[in-house]
């Protein structure tokens, strides 16, 4: 089941500006966790966010959490070209124990135009 | 570094076949994960592992198995491979009671003719 549904699908930009990109879900979560992905690759960790913060940076990236709306959003500033990639969010659900079990959205294919 | 290291980049088999994927992490993590990726789909769970011998069905679990005799790898096994199976497969480990973080290695990319 896919839990999280992310938008846009596709955002394409010019170097220097920013992206934003949204994440939703339906369950109670331990944490929320966004993922990058670049072209035919495994994917690489970004940034977690738990259930019971509210914003966390990381360099360029801004996280937000919403829980009452069961949402997120990933915030890329100041966009380079080599941020061209896919994002993924991924949840884990809070009756998931201990097992890591993710949920992963669809994604969002981001081009940063040089 | 984690390094999550999986035996093939690409790989092409014929329907029918049973086709074997190896995954292997250096970091002594307990839990590790097989999925496998579509266009439009995203990451869909395939199995996961909390432990060795220890095995759990994801959501996509039909025409696959696992195997994981050692903590360090897990591997993936289509039973007769179909066209249907034509995918990209990841895997990834992820130390239980950390950072909840999962290492992913850089996929296999299974066609199936």
């Amino acid at each position: 089941s896919q839990q999280g549904e992310e938008d846009p699908q596709a955002l394409s930009i010019q170097e220097g500006e920013n992206a934003t990109m949204n994440c939703s879900y339906k369950t109670s979560i331990n944490n929320l966790q966004w993922y990058r992905q670049n072209s035919g690759r495994g994917l690489v960790h970004l940034i977690l966010i738990r259930s019971n913060e509210r914003e966390k940076h990381s360099g360029r990236l801004r996280v937000t959490l919403d829980t009452s709306k069961k949402s997120s959003s990933l915030l890329i500033t100041a966009s380079r070209a080599a941020d061209t990639a896919s994002y993924f969010c991924a949840t884990e659900s809070h009756g998931s124990g201990n097992t890591g079990k993710l949920i992963f959205g669809q994604g969002t294919t981001l081009q940063v135009k040089p | 570094d984690v390094k999550v290291t999986q035996s093939s980049r690409y790989l092409v088999k014929r329907t029918g076949e049973k086709v074997f994927l190896e995954c292997v992490q250096d970091m002594d993590h307990e839990n590790m994960f097989w999925y496998r990726q579509d266009p439009g789909l995203g990451l869909r769970l395939i199995y996961f592992s909390y432990d060795v011998k220890m095995k759990e069905k994801g959501d996509i679990p039909e025409g696959y198995s696992v195997s994981r005799e050692k903590k360090e790898r897990f591997s993936l096994i289509l039973e007769s491979a179909s066209t249907n199976q034509t995918s990209m497969y990841l895997c990834a480990s992820r130390q239980a009671g950390g950072t909840d973080t999962q290492y992913f290695g850089p996929g296999t990319r299974l066609t199936v003719l």
